[in-house]
This record gives C-alpha cells, sequence and structure tokens, in this order.
C-alpha cells in the first residue's frame, strides 16, 4: 500500500536552515508529481510547493518562493523540501502528498502523517 | 492568486442533519476544485474532486457541486464520525490555495 513518510522537522532558530525528506513506497514514485502542504498550529492547509514527476517543473506560493527549494530523487523514492531562511511564521507541521497526475496538478490521493517544524530563538 | 472563502467558518449540528459548506473562487477556476476533511492530529483526506465526483470509498452522504467561482459540500446526513474541519483547494492555477475551513461540531 502507499505510504509517505516525512522526517527532518524540528526546533531551528530564526534564520537557520533545515531540510525535510519524505520516503516513499507502495507505488512508482517516478510517475507522479508530488507537493508539500503546510499547517500552523491551529491554522489551517497551506499549499507550499510542487514538482512534477522527473523533476523539470516546479512551483511554489509566494510565502516560500526564494527560501524553499522542493527536489527529488526517483532513485531513492524520496522528495525533498529545502527550507532556507527560516522565519518563526514557518512553524507548521508540514505534509507531503502524492498527486494522482504525472504533472502535479493537484490531484491529492495520499499524504504522510507530517512532520513539525518550530522556528523558535 | 486565487482567493478561496468558505462559509460558513462553523457549525453546530446534530447526528442526521444535512449539512451544507459553500465555497468562493475570487476568479473561475472551471471545475478545478477538491473537497477534503481534516480530524484534529491526522492528515487530510480527500472526498471530492473535480468538484463533483465522489474519491472511491467515501459515503455517499457526501456530495459536491459547482463550477466557476461557487461550489457546495453537502453532508446529507450527518454521522458522528463526520465532525471534522473541511478544506476546499482549487487547484486550477498556481499557487494552489486552500479555503480558511468550515469546523462541523456537534450541538
Amino acid at each position: 500500500q502507499v505510504q509517505l513518510v516525512e522526517s527532518g522537522g524540528g526546533v531551528v532558530q530564526p534564520g537557520r536552515s533545515l531540510r525535510l525528506s519524505c520516503a516513499a513506497s507502495g507505488f512508482t514514485f517516478s510517475s507522479y508529481g508530488m507537493h508539500w502542504v503546510r499547517q500552523a498550529p491551529g491554522k489551517g492547509l497551506e499549499w507550499v510547493a510542487v514538482i512534477s514527476y522527473d523533476g523539470s517543473n516546479k512551483h511554489y506560493a509566494d510565502s516560500v518562493k526564494g527560501r524553499f527549494t522542493i527536489s527529488r530523487d526517483n532513485s531513492k523514492n524520496t522528495l525533498y523540501l529545502q527550507m532556507n531562511s527560516l522565519r518563526v511564521e514557518d512553524t507548521a507541521v508540514h505534509y507531503c502528498a502524492k498527486d494522482l497526475v504525472a504533472a502535479g496538478r493537484g490531484y491529492f490521493d495520499y499524504w504522510g502523517q507530517g512532520t513539525l517544524v518550530t522556528v523558535s530563538s | 492568486d486565487i482567493q478561496m472563502t468558505q462559509s460558513p467558518s462553523s457549525l453546530s449540528a446534530s447526528v442526521g442533519d444535512r449539512v451544507t459548506i459553500t465555497c468562493r473562487a475570487s476568479q473561475g477556476i472551471r471545475n478545478d476544485l477538491g473537497w477534503y476533511q481534516q480530524k484534529p492530529g491526522k492528515a487530510p483526506k480527500r472526498l471530492i474532486y473535480a468538484a463533483s465526483s465522489l474519491q472511491s470509498g467515501v459515503p455517499s452522504r457526501f456530495s459536491g457541486s459547482g463550477s466557476g467561482t461557487e461550489f457546495t459540500l453537502t453532508i446529507s446526513s450527518l454521522q458522528p464520525e463526520d465532525f471534522a474541519t473541511y478544506y476546499c483547494l482549487q487547484h486550477n492555477s498556481y499557487p494552489f490555495t486552500f479555503g480558511p475551513g468550515t469546523k462541523v461540531d456537534i450541538k
């Protein structure tokens, strides 16, 4: 069955960097777009970024553009989110989500359980 | 960017009630809209895709309708397991945007 397992969350100071990983199994990872979605404590969902099946196309939310980079390693069935210049407002549970479509058009069908990133001095 | 609004932001209802949640887009998004259910501490679960298509395995008491800028999610007869927060998501154009959510709790 499809499994998405996020890791790499933790407590980090403002301005520092963190890299999240999402290990995928149970499907042909290299055939599907993948997303990161986050949720600040007690708040709603915020779409963060998408990457197409082959990594050739990427799009970002305005709030993270220029600071975050989404990438993937299809040989390792792993999705990444490199987060630089972190801000207090980046504090959130970060979920990875699988798309039903190779290009990553927003048809989420499976989600991980999330990893918490806390940005605090 | 496309802005999404939802109404109401919260509602109290009883088991067996019919519940309707509305989602509006700031510009036309065709039918590029999904509805998601989230329970506390859990990842979201997709209920509806393409505005009105029921996700496999989701009970038929859930239905979606709409196109363009106005969409609705209807629960025909609320069950105890339906108390949760519901979000719409537009995926017509980047950046994708979620609505702010509607919390459904027990009256």
